[in-house]
C-alpha cells in the first residue's frame, strides 16, 4: 500500500460514454500526475498538477479532461474515446520542493481501461 | 530529448542466483535522479531504489544495488540472492525538475522472472 489509491480498478466503457478515474492521495503530498500504460510502450506522462494547479499538458487529447480539486484528489474525465485508449491509467504523487528533482513519484494500483 | 533505455524486454534467473538488469539514458541536464521501479501482477509501481546524478556512491537498499556510470549514462540494477517475490516488471526511471513540475522519463520495462 502506497498511500494513493484509485477507483475503479478496471472500467469498461463504450465510445459515446462519459466516465470518471479517480485517485485520492494520503500522504501530504502537494504534486499529482496521470499516467497512460500500454502494451509495449513506456509509461507516458499525461498531466501535472502542482498544487492543484495544471503544470503539465503532455499534448493530451481533449476528450481527457483532467480535475484537481485539492491537492488530495485528482480526477480524470472521460468522454468519446476511441478503442486505443484501452490502457492502464496510472495516478502518482509526490512532495515537489522547487529547484530540484528530489522527489519520489508513488503510485497507485491504476484503472484498466477497456473501450469498446 | 530525454530518453530511458532498457534492452532486455526479458530476463529470468533462478531463486538465490544474482541477475543484473540494464539501463542506459540520454541527458543534458545536470541535475537528475534516476529510478528503479517493480510492477507486480498487482500492477502497483513500487519504488526498488533511487540514484542522485551528483552522488557518485552507488546506492544500495538490502539485496538490490545499483552500477551508476555518470559518463556512459549507464544505470544498472543488481538484485541479489533473488527470490520469488521478486519477479515483476522492471521499470528504470529518469527525473528532472522543468517549468516548475518534475517529469518522470520511464523506459519501456523489463519482465524479470524468477525460477525455483
Amino acid at each position: 500500500e502506497t498511500g494513493v489509491t484509485q477507483t475503479p480498478r478496471h472500467l469498461v466503457m463504450g465510445m459515446t460514454n462519459k466516465k470518471s478515474l479517480k485517485c485520492e492521495q494520503h500522504l501530504g503530498h502537494n504534486a499529482m500526475y496521470w499516467y497512460k500504460q500500454s502494451a509495449k510502450k513506456p509509461l507516458e506522462l499525461m498531466f501535472v498538477y502542482n498544487f492543484k494547479e495544471q503544470t503539465e499538458n503532455n499534448s493530451v487529447p481533449s476528450r481527457f479532461s483532467p480535475e484537481c480539486p485539492n491537492s488530495s484528489h485528482l480526477f480524470l474525465h472521460l468522454h468519446t474515446l476511441q478503442p486505443e485508449d484501452s490502457a492502464l491509467y496510472l495516478c502518482a504523487s509526490s512532495q515537489y520542493i522547487a529547484g530540484g528533482a528530489k522527489n519520489i513519484q508513488y503510485f497507485g494500483a491504476g484503472t484498466r481501461l477497456s473501450v469498446l | 530529448a530525454q530518453t530511458v533505455t532498457q534492452s532486455q524486454p526479458e530476463m529470468s534467473v533462478q531463486e538465490a542466483e544474482t541477475v543484473t538488469l540494464s539501463c542506459t539514458y540520454d541527458t543534458s541536464e545536470s541535475d537528475y535522479y534516476l529510478f528503479w521501479y517493480k510492477q507486480p501482477p498487482s500492477r502497483q509501481m513500487i519504488l526498488v531504489i533511487r540514484q542522485e546524478a551528483y552522488k557518485q556512491q552507488n546506492a544500495t537498499e538490502n539485496r538490490f544495488s545499483v552500477n551508476f556510470q555518470k559518463a556512459a549514462k549507464s544505470f544498472s540494477l543488481k538484485i541479489s540472492d533473488s527470490q520469488l517475490g521478486d519477479a515483476a516488471m522492471y521499470f528504470c526511471a529518469y527525473t528532472w525538475a522543468q517549468g516548475g513540475s518534475e517529469k518522470l522519463v520511464f523506459g519501456k520495462g523489463t519482465k524479470l522472472t524468477v525460477n525455483p
